[in-house]
């Protein structure tokens, strides 16, 4: 039974479509991330939701929008993908940030050709 | 501006021996710090944490030091053993529900 869940595993899309990347989290935690990880390996928070609301949104194009129904779902859709999208997107839950830190899920591999 | 900095992108080490991964970072107000281990094609699994009130911090064969004055933490593993391969990624956290930030990983080999 997987903690945090991603779907798709891997996403191939032309320049230009919209696609969503869903997350769900089946372990109560309040608050979700998502973070990119680019072509040098940085793992980058993106934004991050606590109960349903938004509170962080690191520099992000506003083709990025995040969205939540409910605490155990942060959806991502991303608007016009570009090449430079091409990352892996993993999503994480976390109850308490500061005790065991966050649980990732297995990420999600977008390319855009 | 890399906040979190892992300098060695790989690490090579004989099994049984003694594995230690290095992490340093700017940002003072960092106060929570974290290991993560990531496999191939999986997410990155927490793997052992230190608060900065405390110098060490110990579970089974892993041990995180951290030298505060220095901003300095290390990550041994002892023994070290093949199914330790893996990327280890540094992180860090400021007190006020701020986001991990983590450094580029070290891609640890570990050989029979």
């Amino acid at each position: 039974d997987t903690a945090v869940s991603q779907t798709p595993k891997y996403l191939v899309t032309q320049m230009g479509n919209d696609k969503s990347i869903k997350c769900e989290q089946n372990l109560g935690h309040d608050t979700m991330y998502w973070y990119k990880q680019d072509s040098k390996k940085f793992l980058k928070i993106m934004f991050s939701y606590n109960n349903k609301e938004l509170i962080i949104n690191e520099t992000v194009p506003n083709r990025f929008s995040p969205k939540s129904p409910d605490k155990a779902h942060l959806n991502l859709h991303i608007n016009s993908l570009e090449l430079g999208d091409s990352a892996v997107y993993f999503c994480a839950s976390s109850q308490e940030p500061l005790a065991g830190g966050y649980t990732f899920g297995s990420g999600t591999r977008l390319t855009v050709v | 501006d890399q906040q979190v900095k892992q300098n060695s992108p790989s690490l090579s080490v004989q099994e049984g021996r003694i594995s230690i991964l290095n992490c340093d970072y700017t940002n003072s107000m960092f106060d929570y710090f974290l290991w993560y281990k990531k496999y191939p094609a999986e997410g990155p699994t927490f793997l052992i944490s230190i608060s900065s009130i405390k110098d060490k911090n110990e579970d089974g064969r892993f041990t995180v030091f951290l030298n505060k004055s220095a901003k300095h933490l290390s990550l041994h593993i002892v023994p070290s053993q093949p199914g330790d391969s893996a990327v280890y990624f540094c992180a860090a956290s400021a007190s006020g529900n701020t986001p991990l930030v983590f450094g580029k990983g070290t891609r640890l080999s570990v050989i029979a």
